[in-house]
């Protein structure tokens, strides 16, 4: 079981709400990442980071930010939360190990925009 | 373009039967394909991950097999259980760095009956 944590796990806000989502993990990874998942559908990448104070786009276009302050804890922000906006969520970290770099996922955050 | 292809899209089958997903690819250049399983609501778990010299790797009741040559992969379920009810995720990673890709399929939803 990887110790990576995801809060809160469901959300359901109205438009316009400002929304973080947390995401922290205990392995001392460098990499950590964002993904959007809609049901059925593969999992795209919106954010990662390479470590402390590093934080890229991803593949998937999208409005939120990220922040990378602390190396164990890796945040998501919606300045303004629109219903296009409602997916899944999962963070995922891993370690610098070239030729197998799994990524270990969080549980996940599902979120509902109104 | 880069793609992960797999199917079935949806499978069902009865508790105590084998099955075999596939997965076929067109990622080059080609690192190494990992197989996740993802339960309802929860974030994908790494099951097996094979390189390009790798040809079939097991973990428990599940095989997978990578053929690098036709770019395809399976991955073989023995003896199905109840629990093996999930989402069954192929991923193909381009590079095994840090400036490495991940493609993911939309993954096998796998249902299996009493």
């Amino acid at each position: 079981e990887a110790d990576i944590y995801q809060t809160p796990r469901y959300l359901v806000i109205g438009t316009g709400k400002k929304i973080t989502l947390e995401c922290s993990q205990t392995m001392g990874h460098d990499k950590m990442y964002w993904y959007q998942q809609d049901p059925g559908m593969e999992l795209h990448l919106i954010h990662y980071s390479y470590g402390v104070n590093s934080t890229e786009k991803g593949d998937l276009s999208s409005e939120s930010t990220v922040s990378r302050i602390r190396t164990e804890h890796f945040p998501l922000t919606l300045e303004s939360a629109r219903p296009s906006h409602t997916s899944q969520y999962l963070c995922a970290s891993s370690e610098e190990d070239r030729g197998s770099d799994t990524q270990y996922f969080g549980p996940g955050t599902r979120l509902t925009v109104l | 373009k880069n793609q992960v292809e797999q199917s079935p899209q949806s499978l069902i089958i009865l508790e105590g039967k084998n099955c075999t997903l596939q997965c076929n690819y067109t990622v080059s250049p080609f690192s190494n394909l990992r197989w996740y399983k993802q339960d309802t609501g929860r974030g994908p778990v790494s099951l097996t991950i094979m390189t390009f010299s790798e040809n079939t790797k097991s973990n428990g009741r599940y095989t997978a097999t990578l053929d690098a040559d036709t770019k395809q992969s399976s991955l073989h379920i023995t003896a199905s259980q109840l629990s093996d009810s999930a989402s069954y995720i192929c991923v193909v990673s381009d590079r095994g760095s840090t400036l490495g890709r991940l493609y993911f399929g939309r993954g096998t939803q796998l249902t299996v009956w009493p």
